[in-house]
């Protein structure tokens, strides 16, 4: 069965340090991949999205995350965090086959970022 | 900008007791979908709808849950004999739904967070 694993399930950072988050999904083919982001009491937001073309694909908020086809991974990443990028982040596939546009998501990963 | 609502935000039941989450959808998409949170796990997906029917369920979405669309804008979702295992945040999803991919792309809406007693 598909499976898209995230690995850090809690990071803790200080401003101005570098994020990245890992993504791994479990299936070969064509994936659809997206990372979505909770900030404390809001809805799930789509922070980027990548269907195909240019791997590294930027998003909202200075976020970037790189499709390594090869490595079935999919990490977020910001070069600088910001106490307001505290949220629950969570990555998520859709595999194109079966018609089947259903994601399936990540754990989740934690981001606490000190001021 | 549109956005996807739910209501309650919080709702407290006892176990064996029918609850209604409601959801009203971006209004020009087709595509709708409930998910569910239990603490500290991951999202998980429970059931899909368009065109007044289900399109996919998963084994989640057993005889004690069921979806409808009473009218033109609302999505709820019902479970009938709450279970204790069944506390947890329920998310409402919609999407656009027409033919180029990028349109199944999901709104998600705030959730109800669902405790059972």
């Amino acid at each position: 069965a598909q499976s898209v694993s995230q690995h850090n399930h809690h990071v803790i950072l200080s401003e101005a340090a570098s994020l990245e988050l890992g993504c791994n999904y479990s299936y070969g083919g064509t994936v659809n991949l997206f990372w979505y982001v909770q900030y404390p009491g809001q809805h799930l937001q789509l922070l980027l999205k990548y269907f195909s073309g240019d791997p590294l694909v930027k998003g909202i908020k200075g976020f970037e995350a790189e499709f390594i086809k090869s490595k079935f991974s999919f990490n977020l990443r910001k070069p600088s965090v910001q106490w307001s990028d505290t949220a629950e982040y969570f990555c998520a596939a859709i595999v194109l086959s079966g018609g089947s546009y259903i994601p399936t998501f990540g754990r989740g990963t934690s981001l606490i970022v000190h001021p | 900008e549109p956005e996807v609502t739910q209501t309650p935000s919080h709702q407290v039941t006892q176990m064996g007791q029918e609850v209604i989450l409601r959801c009203v959808p971006i209004s020009n998409h087709l595509y709708f979908y409930w998910y569910r949170q239990i603490l500290g796990q991951k999202v998980e997906f429970l059931v899909s709808f368009y065109n007044n029917e289900i399109s996919e369920k998963s084994e989640i979405f057993d005889d004690q849950f069921s979806v409808e669309r009473p009218d033109g804008s609302n999505f709820t979702l019902k479970i009938r004999s709450t279970k204790l295992e069944d506390s947890a945040m329920y998310f409402c999803a919609s999407s656009p739904g027409l033919q180029v991919l990028s349109s199944y792309e999901q709104y998600f809406g705030p959730g109800t967070r669902l405790t059972v007693t």
